[in-house]
């Protein structure tokens, strides 16, 4: 597709579940990024890939979370043993090679743990 | 480490009026900045950026300075309109080590311009 693409757009689940979040960007971008926005803060930095090596993963809460990214382009980010404060709207991002820092952004994972 | 700070929002204004959004930013070296929007129901789109010292980025009438002394990077619009309405983000990018390549986001102000 023309833009990132991120499924699902919606997941409710129960605390203690695992979920997985799927980020499909932007052909040939290798630069991947995902963020949290909870509500009423900022974007929040979890983890960012170049190609499928990620040298930055300082943002990850804990590690119950963890994320891959395969043939340099699907991610998936994964929350294991979900809790309540790990509900938040999941962004993903893609750049190109220059990373020049113009993101492109998916609308979003919105998940709620219950 | 990196750390972006926007003004506190939200900010109603009406149509016409003027617009500042404060940020101010802490980073070593030489940053990238930005400003991203992100209009209802949609997902963040860039806005305009600078890359070195004393540039101004622009971009649908909204335009913003790097200033290097001040460590700062206020977005300014001469005459706001409806459509304006939206989340603004400033965004720093990093020039080295691990920094490299991260977007470090500010908390976002909210925007909301009146007829």
């Amino acid at each position: 597709g023309a833009g990132v693409s991120q499924s699902p757009s919606n997941k409710v689940t129960e605390k203690g579940k695992d979920v997985e979040l799927r980020c499909d960007p932007i052909s040939g971008h290798t630069a991947l990024y995902w963020y949290r926005q909870s509500l009423g803060q900022g974007l929040e930095f979890l983890i960012y890939f170049q190609g499928n090596s990620a040298p930055d993963k300082s943002g990850l809460p804990s590690d119950r979370f963890s994320a891959e990214r395969t043939g340099g382009s699907v991610s998936t980010l994964t929350i294991q043993r979900t809790q309540q404060e790990d509900s938040a709207v999941y962004l993903c991002a893609s750049g190109d090679r220059a990373n020049t820092g113009e993101l492109f952004f998916g609308e979003g994972s919105r998940l709620t743990v219950l | 480490g990196n750390s972006v700070t926007q003004m506190e929002g939200p900010v109603t204004l009406s149509e016409e009026a003027f617009l500042t959004i404060n940020c101010t930013y802490t980073a070593t070296g030489y940053p990238s900045l930005f400003w991203y929007v992100q209009y209802p129901g949609e997902g963040l789109q860039l806005l305009l950026k600078a890359t070195k010292a004393d540039d101004k980025g622009s971009n649908k009438g909204f335009e913003a300075t790097y200033r290097k002394e001040t460590t700062s990077f206020h977005l300014e619009k001469g005459s706001v309109q409806v459509s304006d309405s939206a989340v603004y983000f400033c965004a720093l990018k990093g020039t080295g080590g691990t920094s490299y390549g991260k977007l470090t986001f500010g908390q976002g102000t909210i925007l909301t311009v009146h007829p």
